[in-house]
C-alpha cells in the first residue's frame, strides 16, 4: 500500500534560517504530492503540491519538488520566521483522492 | 466563503458513553471525508462520502462506529460505545468532486475519554 516518511521532529531554528523537511514515499502508479501545514489550535490547511514528476510546487516561500527517481517530496524554505511554527505534514493520493499522511514534523522557530 | 465547520470543537466523556459530531463541509463540495487524527500522528481515513453514498469506509470500526450524511450535506459520525483509546482528534474535511481536488479541513473536534 501507500505510506509516506517524514523527519522526526521537534525541528528547532533560529529565525532566519533554512529550513529542510525531508518527505520520501511509497506508491504505486503516479501519485500526487502534497504538503500540508497545521498551525496551533488550527486546522490543516494545504501548502503547496505537485501532481507529476519534476513539478515544483510553491507557496508563501516554500518549495518542493516531485523527484520520482528518488520518491522524495523534500520541503524547503530559505528564511524561516517566527510565524512559519507549525506542524507540517507530508501526503500522497493514490486512487480516489484517498490522503495518505506522513506522521508529522514540528518546526519551532526562535527569534 | 465559509470554511468546514465542525462542533463541538472539545469532548469529554467516560468510557462507555456515547458522543455524535457534527460537520458542516463546503457549500458545492460533493465529496466529505472523515479522518481520524491520533497524538503525534498524522490524519487517518475512516470514511468518505459522495453526496450521501459511503464510498469508502473500509477503515471504520463498525462494531462502534457509524456516519450518516442524509441529504449530502451535513454529516455526523457517531461513537457507541466509546472507549479509552478513542481519544483523538477527528477531523472533517471536504472536496469539490473531481479527482485530486484540494481537500480542506476543519479544525477539529478533540475527544478525551475517561
Amino acid at each position: 500500500g501507500n505510506s509516506v516518511t517524514q523527519m522526526e521532529g521537534p525541528v528547532t531554528l533560529s529565525e532566519e534560517a533554512f529550513l529542510t523537511i525531508n518527505c520520501t514515499y511509497t506508491a504505486t502508479g503516479y501519485p500526487s504530492l502534497f504538503w500540508y501545514v497545521q498551525y496551533p489550535g488550527e486546522g490543516l490547511q494545504l501548502l503547496l503540491k505537485a501532481t507529476k514528476a519534476d513539478d515544483k510546487g510553491s507557496n508563501k516561500g516554500f518549495e518542493a519538488t516531485y523527484r520520482k527517481e528518488t520518491t522524495s517530496f523534500h520541503l524547503e524554505k530559505g528564511s524561516v520566521q517566527v510565524s512559519d511554527s507549525a506542524v507540517y505534514f507530508c501526503a500522497l493520493t493514490g486512487g480516489g483522492n484517498k490522503l495518505t499522511f506522513g506522521t508529522g514534523t514540528q518546526l519551532k522557530v526562535e527569534l | 466563503e465559509a470554511g468546514v465547520v465542525q462542533s463541538p470543537r472539545y469532548k469529554i466523556i467516560e468510557k462507555k458513553q456515547p458522543v455524535a459530531f457534527w460537520c458542516n463541509p463546503i457549500s458545492g463540495h460533493n465529496t466529505l471525508y472523515w479522518y481520524l487524527q491520533n497524538l503525534g500522528q498524522g490524519p487517518e481515513l475512516l470514511i468518505r462520502y459522495e453526496n450521501e453514498e459511503a464510498v469508502d469506509d473500509s477503515q471504520l470500526p463498525k462494531d462502534r462506529f457509524s456516519a450518516e450524511r442524509l441529504k449530502g450535506v451535513d454529516s455526523t459520525l457517531k461513537i457507541q460505545p466509546a472507549e479509552l483509546g478513542d481519544s483523538a482528534v477527528y477531523l472533517c474535511a471536504s472536496s469539490q468532486r473531481d479527482w485530486a481536488n484540494e481537500q480542506f479541513f476543519g479544525p477539529g473536534t478533540r475527544l478525551t475519554v475517561l
